[in-house]
């Protein structure tokens, strides 16, 4: 079945630093795939996506580009801030039903 | 506002208590979903409902039982809690970009 897999954290930065977590898929067919982001206390919320090979999304400062070759999906981010903290989550969408399965999340911590 | 709503935000049940988990959305999704969050786990889907009167298993669906007689309306039903039970759950809709509520918080004692 479809799968993600993340790296684990916590990752822990300072202010400004560069950011990557990486996110690799399983799926059968052509998957769209997401990021999403969880602030403490609420749910999650779409951070951006792409639904075909090498399209590249991009939010707040945060880009991921869709590489087909190497089913991944790696989100970066060229300067991190303290209010980027939070736990992220690759996702994906597949097959006729679409339905979102999610990795594990990653922790992000920034210091300042 | 326009979106996802769960209720209760925080429960504490006994071992053997049932309970529903209310989500309501309107944004007219024919697509409404069940997740739990565990730490360090993820999401596990639970259910999934693709319209009204169509329900359907996920990854874990023991111990749980759904409805969705409506498009807005896919409680989600605890029979017999347990402490395993105890999780964030989370109440998602729309195909593929999911749109979710703030979770409810559940602890079985």
């Amino acid at each position: 079945g479809d799968s993600v897999t993340q790296m684990e954290g916590p990752v822990t930065l300072s202010e400004e630093a560069f950011l990557t977590i990486n996110c690799t898929y399983t799926a059968t067919g052509y998957p769209s795939l997401f990021w999403y982001v969880q602030y403490p206390g609420e749910g999650l919320q779409l951070l951006l996506k792409a639904t075909k090979a090498d399209d590249k999304g991009s939010n707040k400062g945060f880009e991921a580009t869709y590489r087909k070759e190497t089913t991944s999906f790696h989100l970066e981010k060229g300067s991190v801030q303290v209010s980027d903290s939070a736990v992220y989550f690759c996702a994906l969408a597949s097959g006729g039903s679409y339905i979102p399965t999610f990795g594990r999340g990653t922790s992000l911590i920034v210091h300042p | 506002n326009a979106g996802v709503t769960q209720t209760p935000k925080f429960r504490i049940l006994k071992i053997g208590q049932s309970m529903t988990l209310q989500c309501t959305q309107d944004m007219n999704h024919n697509y409404m979903y069940w997740y739990r969050q565990d730490p360090g786990m993820g999401l596990k889907l639970i259910y999934y409902s693709v319209g009204a009167g169509i329900t359907d298993k996920g990854e874990v669906p023991n111990g749980y039982n759904v409805s969705r007689s409506t498009t807005e309306d896919f409680p989600l039903r605890l029979e017999l809690a347990a402490p395993s039970q105890t999780s964030v759950y989370f109440c998602a809709s729309r195909q593929a970009v999911a749109f979710f509520g703030q979770g409810t918080r559940l602890t079985v004692v």
